[in-house]
């Protein structure tokens, strides 16, 4: 079945530097990307998406790329900011199925 | 807008009993989702509807039943509850198959 592997499971950086996490999907019929960002004890938000004719986006210090053929997506977040800290969970869905599969996410710590 | 509502917001069960997780939405989406979320697993996407009247298994939906009798609603119902349900259940919704999922507060169960 479907599947998204999300590496690395935690992250730690200091406050000013980059942070990345890498996805890879399975279901070649997967054609589109989001970011979930959850703050401990809240539910997930959406903070950026990507869809299969789009190789790369950016909004603010947050930028996301897909490869298609390799079949990997990754997120960018630059200059991190205590309040980057939270976990982050890549995802990948098909609008043949509007099924939405996660990655097991990745914990992201920023250090003063 | 309340947005998508779930209750309850935290429940004990005895191993066997069931129950029924509510979820609605008042955003008039057509694609509601169920999720669990264990420690370092992600979210695991139970059940999904792409409208009322049709429902669709996830990645895990043993153990547990849909219904979509109506746009707003998507209560999950677990029977014979077993420790290995134990988790943070969380309802999300969609306008669209590939758009913003927007997340329940989420519920937490535990069974005993």
């Amino acid at each position: 079945g479907e599947n998204v592997e999300q590496h690395p499971s935690t992250l730690s950086v200091q406050e000013g530097d980059s942070a990345v996490i890498k996805c890879t999907y399975s279901d070649s019929a997967s054609n589109y990307f989001p970011w979930y960002k959850q703050e401990l004890g809240k539910r997930p938000q959406l903070i950026i998406d990507i869809r299969s004719n789009v190789g790369e986006k950016k909004d603010q210090r947050i930028a996301v790329t897909l490869n298609k053929t390799a079949k990997h997506f990754s997120l960018h977040i630059t200059e991190t900011q205590p309040e980057d800290s939270a976990v982050y969970f890549c995802a990948s869905g098909s609008g043949n199925t509007g099924k939405l599969i996660f990655g097991q996410g990745t914990t992201l710590q920023v250090k003063p | 807008n309340a947005g998508v509502t779930q209750t309850p917001k935290f429940r004990i069960l005895k191993i066997g009993q069931s129950m029924t997780l509510q979820c609605t939405q008042d955003m008039n989406h057509n694609y509601m989702y169920w999720y669990r979320q264990d420690p370092g697993m992600g979210l695991k996407l139970i059940y999904y509807s792409v409208g009322a009247g049709i429902t669709d298994k996830g990645e895990v939906p043993n153990g547990y039943n849909v219904s979509r009798s109506t746009t707003e609603d998507f209560p999950l119902r677990l029977e014979l509850a077993a420790p290995s349900q134990t988790s943070v259940y969380f309802c999300a919704s969609s306008f669209t198959n590939t758009g913003e999922l927007f997340f329940g507060e989420g519920s937490r169960l535990t069974v005993l």
